[in-house]
């Protein structure tokens, strides 16, 4: 049978409406972390990052929000387009540590 | 344009057959990382490389080997001992080691035939 693995959470919403797609990461000791963009069969692009020092920092249209009490992550999409339509992943990077870490991300859906 | 070419975009292997996946920056950037991608799943290091001459391996380095010759090239070698080698494969770079933003290849769709 298929594996669980196989099927990534799906967020489906209408074109115009705000998406929030929302990560926790594993790690206390992470400072920094990243959201990428991923269009099917492409590379990751980057879209917004942020610091352990920071609690919210805003893109154009985006707006990622930190919680470091309850290790969560969030990106905010604002009138949300069918272009948005990707896998969002979330990544972060251990202090001290060269390299970051991805979660195994989310797919947004935007229908017209 | 600046940016990271991988190439080919698509490749198949047989049996027992090493394969080389390309993967070239004009950047100018110091440090090049290899991630394979499995359906559904997050990217996993494979192995990852700071400077020229040096490479370190990742989570999942088994089966696969790299090197780093000039700063712009980091070919990556999927060998037969990687039994299970179907998956999505990208390149990526970053200004400096330690440097947190990630700037990706496309990516090479390898598959067993």
């Amino acid at each position: 049978g298929e594996s669980v693995g196989l099927h990534l959470p799906t967020l489906s919403v209408q074109e115009g409406d705000n998406s929030i797609i929302n990560c926790a990461y594993s790690n206390s000791a992470s400072d920094y972390f990243i959201w990428y963009k991923q269009e099917s069969g492409k590379g990751p692009q980057f879209i917004i990052d942020i610091r352990s020092n920071m609690d919210k920092r805003q893109g154009q249209r985006v707006t990622v929000l930190l919680n470091k009490t309850v290790k969560h992550l969030s990106l905010q999409i604002a009138a949300t387009q069918p272009g948005d339509s990707a896998v969002y992943f979330c990544a972060e990077k251990y202090s001290g540590y060269s390299t970051l870490t991805f979660g195994k991300g989310t797919m947004l859906l935007v229908s017209p | 344009d600046g940016g990271i070419t991988q190439s080919p975009k698509y490749l198949f292997r047989k049996e027992g057959q090493n394969v080389t996946l390309s993967c070239e920056q004009n950047l100018n950037h110091d440090a090049m990382y290899w991630y394979r991608q499995d359906p559904g799943q997050g990217l996993r290091l494979i192995y990852y490389s700071q400077i020229v001459n040096d490479f370190q391996k990742g989570d999942i380095a088994e089966g696969y080997s790299v090197s780093r010759e000039k700063k712009e090239s980091f070919p990556l070698t999927v060998t037969s001992a990687q039994k299970n080698p179907t998956a999505f494969y990208l390149c990526a770079s970053s200004a400096q080691g330690g440097d947190e933003k990630l700037f990706f290849g496309s990516g090479t769709q390898l598959s067993v035939l």
